[in-house]
């Protein structure tokens, strides 16, 4: 089975700082995705950014990063200069095998003024 | 625009009673999936269709039901076997074609249904 953790439900920034958010992953495939979803207070859900396995290389999208440690399964998400707008719920996810997309509880991020 | 759209936006139920929730996409995915959306619980997966006239139950498909007549439409039909239906629904998409562009979702904007 594959299984996503956030550990985080909630955390909190202020504006301009960097935070981090935690995901663990469990799969039994080699090929596989990852995928941090961004829902803010609309709920519509934002895809943020996307790692591919075989890459080893740290995905990097503007103010938004990745640090996927395979060995580990861990991808965290760092969000850079942190923004008012970038409150929201974040949501993991593992895509491997063709099968559907298995979502991390989520964690609320809040930034402060 | 190619999207995914959800009706209604809000939805009320009476206890006992079925309702259905429409999901339609003009983007000509293969794919579509119904998420369920409870605080602190993420996104679970309740059914999930990849072709037309064939579909498979996911992680909770208990008191839900669905088609796919249409490769455009997926509807999810709430049973009043649902014993807890309220609950925010998501709906999406994904096309088949190869490539990690094409391995994450597109979602619709989402169905608040409320037991009253």
């Amino acid at each position: 089975a594959q299984t996503v953790t956030q550990s985080q439900p909630e955390m909190s920034v202020q504006e301009a700082e960097t935070v981090t958010l935690s995901c663990t992953y469990d799969t039994s495939e080699s090929d596989y995705y990852l995928f941090w979803y961004k829902q803010p207070p609309s709920r519509q859900m934002i895809l943020v950014i996307r790692q591919e396995a075989y890459k080893q290389q740290n995905a990097t999208e503007n103010r938004f990063s990745v640090n996927f440690q395979k060995a580990a399964k861990s991808f965290s998400l760092k969000i850079s200069d942190s923004q008012l707008g970038d409150a929201a719920m974040y949501f993991c996810a593992l895509f491997s095998g063709n099968t559907p997309l298995v979502f991390g509880k989520g964690t609320r991020l809040s930034v402060i003024a | 625009d190619g999207g995914i759209t959800q009706s209604p936006k809000y939805l009320f139920r009476k206890e006992g009673q079925n309702v259905t929730l429409s999901c339609e996409q003009n983007l000509n995915h293969d794919a579509m999936y119904w998420y369920r959306q409870d605080p602190g619980q993420g996104l679970r997966l309740i059914y999930y269709s990849q072709i037309v006239n064939d579909f498979q139950k996911g992680d909770i498909a208990e008191g839900y039901s669905v088609s796919r007549e249409k490769k455009e439409s997926f509807p999810l039909t709430v049973t009043s076997a649902q014993k807890n239906p309220t609950a925010f629904y998501l709906c999406a998409s994904r096309s088949w074609e190869q490539g990690p562009a094409n391995y994450g979702y597109t979602f619709g904007s989402g169905t608040r249904l409320t037991v009253v």
